[in-house]
């Protein structure tokens, strides 16, 4: 089955520490996004990336890195500058990001801060 | 990008029709009406967009106002796997997805 994979469901995070939120996708789409949600909020975007080696800055990129080495696969780091990092991470996947297209989320990545 | 204003929650019995309502008034002419949900500790996951007409297909219909500053995403038989958050997106071209806060439904058995 073509779909989103993310991982881990649970991630655990020490003070100073980065880690590393993994997404891969099967589904030969070519932009590739990641989503922050705090409890009973909405969701907003951290950073996208339209095709592979390029990714652009979304609303709340401050203390988060990416990259975009293959098209399967959009890795994000929360860093240590991230000082509230607990949230719930989705990763997503479209066709392109021009024309609207149909964003395929994956089951999410839950980030608590020990 | 367009505001949108929509309840907060809703409740609807199972088995019988929901009316998820949203504002847009400020929707641009070639604005795209998208519909997604998130059903609890999931992703948000596609129901159905439209521009101008209403639509159909097999989880939903949307029903778009003639002067395009409402529409109303219609569940015609709720399951209790329907309670989820249903999130109204206004999105033209090139742009990125906003999701707000969105309607949390309940589903009663």
């Amino acid at each position: 089955d073509g779909g989103i994979t993310q991982s881990p469901k649970y991630l655990f995070r020490k003070e100073g520490q980065n880690v590393t939120l993994s997404c891969e996708q099967n589904l030969n789409h070519d932009a590739m996004y990641w989503y922050r949600q705090d409890p009973g909020q909405g969701l907003r975007l951290i950073y996208y990336s339209q095709i592979v080696n390029d990714f652009q800055k979304g609303d709340i990129a401050e203390g988060y890195s990416v990259s975009r080495e293959k098209k399967e696969s959009f890795p994000l780091t929360v860093t240590s500058a991230q000082k509230n990092p607990t949230a719930f991470y989705l990763c997503a996947s479209s066709m392109d990001t021009k024309y609207q297209e149909t964003q395929y989320f994956g089951p999410g990545t839950r980030l608590l801060v020990l | 990008d367009a505001k949108t204003t929509q309840p907060n929650s809703m409740e609807s019995n199972e088995e019988e029709p929901v009316h998820l309502p949203c504002n847009h008034s400020t929707i641009s002419g070639t604005d795209y009406i998208h519909w997604y949900r998130q059903l609890p500790s999931q992703g948000p996951e596609y129901v159905i967009h439209g521009l101008t007409s209403n639509v159909n297909n097999r989880m939903a219909s949307l029903a778009i106002a003639e002067d395009r500053k409402s529409s109303t995403l219609i569940l015609h038989r709720a399951t209790l796997r329907d309670a989820a958050v249903y999130y109204c997106i206004p999105l033209n071209y090139g742009q990125n997805f906003v999701f707000g806060p969105g309607t949390r439904l309940s589903v009663l058995p």
